[in-house]
């Protein structure tokens, strides 16, 4: 498996601002997701973050709203751009590590826009 | 229809009790399956993964496959109250590199 953290934990943030999230891993890993859980729903892929290159998006999310770094192989950043209440929502990154190819998640940032 | 179906729950047992949660699902195109433990305020961890149909038991978990029926399931025997927590069933089509889908997750609370 792999030690994985996120910063911060949780925020309360006003609609219109943007609010940056980071996650560390604590060895190099190839593949890096960042996910969306929004209460009563299912987990979402929001995107792959590519190292060395642009993140690759699912449908329905945008890099305008949701830019994502990944300057190395052990950390990655989404922001969360222009937030509306409708972005209240917890955000997890995951790596996949090991032959199996098992996705592992941070412990997530819990988001309230008001 | 939804990819990934799984009943919200909440399931209420006692301690001690067998526990069964389920998954179902559309596409026949998935492989992996996978269940995941999340405690309230923690990111999920993974439980069990198994590919294509069978079982595969780990300690007092069992999860189970059966790709005929499109149905998967996790059972917990002896259940604690440390067990309380959401569980979430994910699967996909591919080994790595992609997306899991996830379920909504049952929510289990088991009473001392």
């Amino acid at each position: 498996s792999a030690v994985i953290s996120q910063k911060p934990s949780r925020d309360i943030c006003q609609r219109g601002t943007s609010l940056t999230i980071q996650c560390q891993v604590d060895s190099q890993v190839t593949m890096m997701f960042w996910y969306r859980q929004q209460p009563g729903q299912s987990l979402t892929l929001i995107a792959t973050a590519n190292q060395g290159s642009e993140a690759t998006y699912e449908s329905g999310f945008v890099i305008d709203k949701f830019p994502i770094s990944r300057p190395n192989l052990t950390f990655s950043t989404l922001t969360v751009s222009n937030m509306s209440p409708e972005d209240s929502s917890i955000y997890l990154c995951s790596v996949v590590v090991g032959t199996l190819g098992t996705q592992y998640f941070g412990p997530g940032t819990r988001l309230l826009v008001l | 229809q939804k990819e990934v179906e799984q009943d919200p729950g909440p399931l209420s047992v006692p301690e001690g009790a067998i526990v069964s949660l389920n998954c179902t699902y559309s596409n026949s195109a998935f492989q992996y399956f996978m269940w995941y433990r999340q405690y309230s305020r923690k990111g999920p961890e993974l439980l069990m993964y198994t590919y294509s149909s069978g079982n595969k038991e780990d300690g007092r978990f069992t999860a189970q496959v059966d790709k005929s029926s499109k149905y998967i399931s996790l059972f917990i025997r002896d259940s604690q109250p440390s067990d309380s927590a959401t569980y979430l069933c994910a699967m996909s089509a591919v080994q790595a590199g992609t997306a899991l889908i996830f379920g909504k997750g049952t929510t289990l609370s088991v009473s001392s």
